[in-house]
């Protein structure tokens, strides 16, 4: 069963502006990631948050994980019309076998 | 630079047709994964292979074997593709099976099926 959803499902800023992009899951993880997926391409790898983990950065990234509330938001600040992608969280179960359980993404666009 | 490659980018072929999608990995990597993304949906985890041990998806139709003849290739076979299988196709590696490891992706192949 799918673990993670995203929202909004689509987002459009203006270049310069922050996106904030929220995941929300059901069952207990040991890690959630965070991936930008451009048009037509594989998926990148952009931050990892462990589960005893509340918040992480990177960069212009913020990451940020309430495992009370079983959700996570990544913000990208300053945005630029680079960022304009697919962002999808994907959560990572316990186990030595986990696997990823990605959700449907985020469609993120930014306006020159 | 070390990555990901698979091969073709983009493949057409007919309806009961056999296909093969390939993988290569120069990252050494002990992991490799196939994944099915279908437009504007998640990507779909098919079956992944740890060195040589291959580790089946539930819900994977019989329709899709793999073979892993190294550690650097990896192959997905379509053994009677259907309208519904066409797809964008991820292959993906990890250092390791397990938590607090990250993937790495190659840039699909996306396949079409008349």
């Amino acid at each position: 069963s799918q673990q993670g959803e995203e929202d909004p499902q689509a987002l459009s800023i203006q270049e310069g502006e922050n996106a904030t992009m929220n995941c929300s899951y059901k069952t207990s993880i040991n890690n959630l990631q965070w991936y930008r997926q451009n048009s037509g391409r594989g998926l990148v790898h952009l931050i990892l948050i462990r589960s005893n983990e509340r918040e992480k950065h990177s960069g212009r990234l913020r990451v940020t994980l309430d495992t009370s509330k079983k959700s996570s938001s990544l913000l990208i600040t300053a945005s630029r019309a680079a960022d304009t992608a697919s962002y999808f969280c994907a959560t990572d179960a316990f186990g030595a076998n986990s696997k990823l359980t990605f959700g449907k993404g985020i469609t993120l666009s930014v306006r020159p | 630079d070390a990555m990901v490659i698979q091969n073709p980018r983009y493949q057409v072929t007919q309806f009961g047709k056999p296909v093969t999608l390939s993988c290569s990995q120069t990252l050494n990597h002990n992991v490799m994964y196939w994944y099915q993304q279908k437009s504007s949906q998640a990507p779909k985890l098919l079956f992944h292979y740890y060195d040589k041990d291959f580790n089946n998806e539930a819900d994977t139709p019989d329709n899709f074997q793999s073979r892993r003849p190294n550690t650097s290739f990896c192959f997905l076979d379509i053994r009677s593709p259907g309208l519904g299988d066409a797809a964008m196709y991820l292959c993906a590696t990890s250092r390791e099976r397990g938590s607090y490891n990250e993937q790495f992706f190659g840039p699909g192949t996306r396949l079409t099926v008349l």
